[in-house]
């Protein structure tokens, strides 16, 4: 069974232009949730996405949104980049019910701000 | 004030050793208690979940949730080099929904 796959892996943008990141859940799984983490910290919540619906936010700014697609896939975009939006960018998914605590997550895009 | 502090590390430790690693949390609708490990360059995955308090055993792995002092903990036991990394507590107060991460303990073990 594939994994939740992110790309790209790296991206590399400057002060003010936009990024879109994206994702691709396990089979099944029909949730979405990005998560920031900075250099040293640990995983800050961006963005729950289900059956194509945003559920939550995290404590972002409104230039951090994203989207959910009809096959569950999931893109994130950041406008007007600042350098502190330098971090590593992990999407998880799970699957609904009992075991929706479950987040599988892919590999990440490191996002890097000059 | 964050909801959850993870003892910030870094732990060295010789092959063997017993391993503890702590989490403290001010949100007591917390309910769901994960571990999660991340590798260097990887995302985090999960190793052990505990719903509410008591013990789970898996293997070297013991996770320990104590609500009444909003402290976690995971053991791991005879630790191997291949133990070596970032460990994550994470915590939801419902079953969907985001989780709330510790800032991670580095943990590394010498041969």
């Amino acid at each position: 069974e594939a994994g939740v796959t992110q790309s790209p892996t790296h991206l590399i943008k400057t002060r003010g232009q936009q990024a879109t990141l994206r994702c691709s859940p396990i089979s099944g799984h029909t949730s979405v949730y990005w998560y920031q983490q900075a250099l040293g910290l640990g995983l800050q919540f961006l963005l729950w996405y289900d059956e194509g619906e945003e559920r939550n936010r995290g404590n972002f700014p409104p230039r951090f949104s994203g989207r959910q697609f009809p096959n569950y896939s999931s893109e994130l975009n950041v406008n007007a980049l600042e350098l502190e939006d330098s971090a590593l960018y992990l999407c998880a998914s799970s699957v609904p019910g009992l075991t929706h605590y479950e987040q599988y997550f892919g590999p990440g895009t490191r996002l890097t701000v000059t | 004030q964050k909801e959850v502090e993870q003892d910030p590390g870094p732990l060295s430790v010789p092959e063997g050793a017993i391993v503890s690693l702590n989490c403290t949390y001010s949100n007591s609708a917390f309910q769901y208690f994960m571990w999660y490990r991340q590798y260097s360059r990887k995302g985090p995955e999960l190793l052990m979940y505990t719903y509410s308090s008591g013990n789970k055993e898996d293997g070297r792995f013991t996770a320990q949730v104590d609500k009444s002092s909003k402290y976690i903990s995971l053991f791991i036991r005879d630790s191997q080099p291949s133990d070596s990394a970032t460990y994550l507590c994470a915590m939801k107060d419902t079953n969907a929904g985001k989780s709330t991460f510790g800032d991670g303990t580095t943990l590394t073990v010498k041969p």
